[in-house]
């Protein structure tokens, strides 16, 4: 099974909202709710964001959205920061046990 | 604090074996699920297996399949991952997580694993 798909990069620049998408399929991201996404700076281990497609954890700006419409998956970032370039990670259960990553969006803050 | 504590990494030769262990501490060990997710130089994130709270464990991608085996032993807040058969495409960083449902919640900072002659 392939990776779900994400751009490789997007950008923008500070203050603006940019968002990432995250395409699965009927079978995974269409058919669950949960999708989460991970920040990763360089260096440096992956964090939590959001979880169960728009569930915010304790400690992560509100900035930080998510949602889902069928088979798509996605991240708004609001009121970029220069601290917010980094790569960003989803996550899928897809099914049986199983998940799987999407292949990481690198974000550029211009 | 939840902290998490991967050792057991290094270089081995292919077809070699080998076992990380993942220290937990700062959370009720025995009530979380726990998975491993690995990330190979330069590239992105994969998941690897993850066993429940009691034990049972969830599916392998195909990469891995009948060579990585997970473990864990409450008694000492311990996550295992037993990898067999290692291949060059295994080299990567392998990361330990705490897991909420199907998200990784807490991650540690990793181990790196070099399969290499």
């Amino acid at each position: 099974q392939s990776a779900l798909t994400q751009p490789a990069s997007v950008s923008g620049s500070p203050g603006q909202s940019i968002t990432i998408s995250c395409t699965g399929t009927s079978s995974d991201v269409g058919s669950y709710k949960f999708v989460s996404w991970y920040q990763q700076h360089p260096g440096k281990a992956p964090k939590l964001m959001i979880s169960e497609g728009d569930k915010r954890p304790s400690g992560v700006s509100n900035r930080f959205s998510g949602s889902k419409s069928g088979n798509t998956a996605s991240l708004t970032i609001s009121g970029l920061q220069a601290e917010d370039e980094a790569d960003y990670y989803c996550c899928s259960y897809v099914g049986s046990g199983t998940l799987m990553f999407g292949g990481g969006t690198k974000l550029t803050v211009l | 604090e939840v902290h998490l504590l991967e050792s057991g990494g290094g270089l081995v030769q292919p077809g070699g074996s080998l076992r990380l262990s993942c220290a937990a501490s700062g959370f009720t060990f025995s009530n979380y699920a726990m998975g491993w997710v690995r990330q190979a130089p330069g590239k992105g994130l994969e998941w690897v297996t993850g066993v429940h709270a009691g034990g049972a464990k969830t599916n392998f991608p195909d990469s891995v399949k009948g060579r990585f085996t997970i473990s864990r032993d409450n008694s000492k807040n311990t996550l295992y991952l037993q990898m067999n058969s290692l291949r060059a495409e295994d080299t990567a960083v392998y990361y330990c997580a705490s897991m909420q449902g199907w998200t990784f919640e807490y991650w540690g900072q990793g181990t790196l694993v070099t399969v290499s002659s």
